[in-house]
């Protein structure tokens, strides 16, 4: 199982742009990142998922290099509703199981 | 479309007691994941439901804890003789299992256990 380390804490200003980076090292050939955001009282909602190279949706961007050991999740121009904790997640259903284990995660503090 | 459903979403239980946590995940997903998280803490991967295959069950910390999916489709945690350790927020997530690509987790809000 791929373990993924993150850091713990990070701290922006309204309108910067965030990139959290996500290291997985012993990450597997059918293995997918997928990132997701938690909100106090709240379950994780999906934010972007990819496996290699570049992915943008309306609310993030994922950038994957080729050796895919690690991945930086891309927040455009965070504002305040954007605080939260950010958790990195490596794996895939069909692979041993599917257990998925999520790392310690990144809270993200927006300031004005 | 609903999401997923846990209930109750706060329970309150002395020490000793057993309790039922409830999951009823997204129609038509296959996949279904219990996590725990203690305050300030991640998420602690507890017990994985696949179809109609075994479940995981790598992640339950005593043999006081244990799962069932009926159906495949709503899924019931039962933690007996509950003790303080065992207070945190109880997640549910479910998943459509498909060939190729790979389908994101999709969570309830939790069930908060609180062990007095």
């Amino acid at each position: 199982l791929a373990k993924t380390t993150q850091p713990i804490s990070m701290d922006s200003y309204e309108g910067q742009e965030v990139n959290i980076t996500c290291s997985h090292n012993n990450i597997a050939t059918n293995d997918y990142i997928t990132w997701y955001q938690q909100f106090p009282s709240q379950g994780p909602r999906f934010i972007i998922q990819g496996y290699k190279t570049k992915v943008t949706n309306e609310v993030a961007s994922l950038f994957i290099p080729a050796d895919r050991k690690s991945s930086t999740l891309s927040l455009p121009r965070v504002s305040l509703s954007d605080t939260a904790v950010y958790y990195c997640l490596v794996g895939r259903l069909y692979n041993q199981g599917g257990k998925l284990i999520f790392g310690q995660g990144t809270e993200l503090s927006v300031k004005p | 479309g609903a999401g997923v459903s846990q209930s109750p979403s706060n329970k309150v239980t002395e020490k000793g007691k057993d309790v039922e946590l409830r999951c009823d995940p997204i129609s038509g997903h296959t996949a279904l994941y219990w996590y725990r998280q203690s305050l300030g803490q991640g998420l602690e991967f507890l017990i994985y439901f696949q179809g109609n295959s075994a479940p995981d069950k790598s992640g339950l910390p005593s043999d006081r804890f244990s799962a069932e999916r009926t159906g495949g489709s709503v899924s019931t945690l039962t933690i007996q003789r509950t003790q303080q350790e065992d207070s945190a927020v109880y997640l549910c997530a479910s998943s459509l299992v498909k060939g190729g690509g790979n389908s994101p987790l999709h969570f309830g809000n939790g069930t908060r256990l609180t062990v007095t």
